[in-house]
């Protein structure tokens, strides 16, 4: 039982490039999510999914995509990257909303 | 506004002092919960509590303790007896009612708390 997992753990991109990050979780939850944290302002949210086929928007989604094709994985792409998503990236689940989301380990991601 | 305050940023405590983290949070909901996360050096963010907005009894576990306070909308953490294991980022969340879009999420920027040994 591995939780929640994440790919890369880590990456560096050149501006303007494509990247998608990869979340799974093995817990069978209905709702994933999508963070980045930065200094000093905590987690923001940036994507989040109810369920299998379902994407709704967070906080902070400019510049971002997310698709949730099967239920255990919830993708989120940069399309064309910029310095400010620069930032450590947390994907989530939770069986409910109310419900403690378990996170995965995160991704560091720079852009140059 | 905020929903979730930690006015703490930092804080520095020598081992085996007690410390307490504070966690405002705003709300209109009357069901909700609050959460309190552990980040340490690490990374990963490690779940610690879950109390929803009904049950107002503190809760003990080990050397940690939460205080709920709905009078004041508080979820304080307190950990008696610090120990070096517990320098991290302490992260207060609340979680209310999904609105139609957006946020139902929400955490605080988070206390760095430091044990010195």
């Amino acid at each position: 039982n591995a939780g929640v997992t994440q790919t890369p753990k880590f990456r560096v991109l050149k501006t303007g490039q494509s990247m998608t990050l990869l979340c799974a979780q093995d817990m069978n939850h209905e709702y994933m999510y999508w963070y980045r944290q930065d200094p000093g302002m905590g987690l923001r949210l940036i994507h989040y999914s109810v369920g299998e086929g379902t994407t709704a928007k967070g906080e902070v989604p400019d510049g971002y995509n997310v698709s949730r094709l099967k239920k255990q994985n919830f993708l989120l792409g940069l399309e064309s990257a910029a310095p400010s998503q620069t930032s450590v990236y947390f994907c989530a689940s939770s069986q409910a909303a109310y419900d403690t989301q378990y996170f995965g380990p995160g991704t560091r991601l720079t852009v140059l | 506004a905020q929903k979730v305050t930690q006015a703490q940023t930092e804080i520095s405590v020598v081992e085996k002092e007690d410390v307490t983290l504070d966690c405002v949070y705003e709300t209109r909901d009357t069901t909700y919960y609050l959460f309190w996360y552990k980040q340490p050096p690490s990374g990963e963010l490690v779940f610690l509590i879950r109390r929803n907005s009904f049950d107002e009894q503190n809760e003990i576990s080990g050397r940690y303790s939460w205080n709920f306070q709905k009078s004041t909308s508080s979820f304080n953490f307190t950990i008696t007896a610090s120990q070096v294991v517990d320098s991290a980022v302490y992260f207060c969340a609340l979680s209310e009612r999904p609105r139609d879009t957006g946020n139902q999420f929400y955490f605080g920027t988070g206390t760095s708390l430091t044990v010195i040994p």
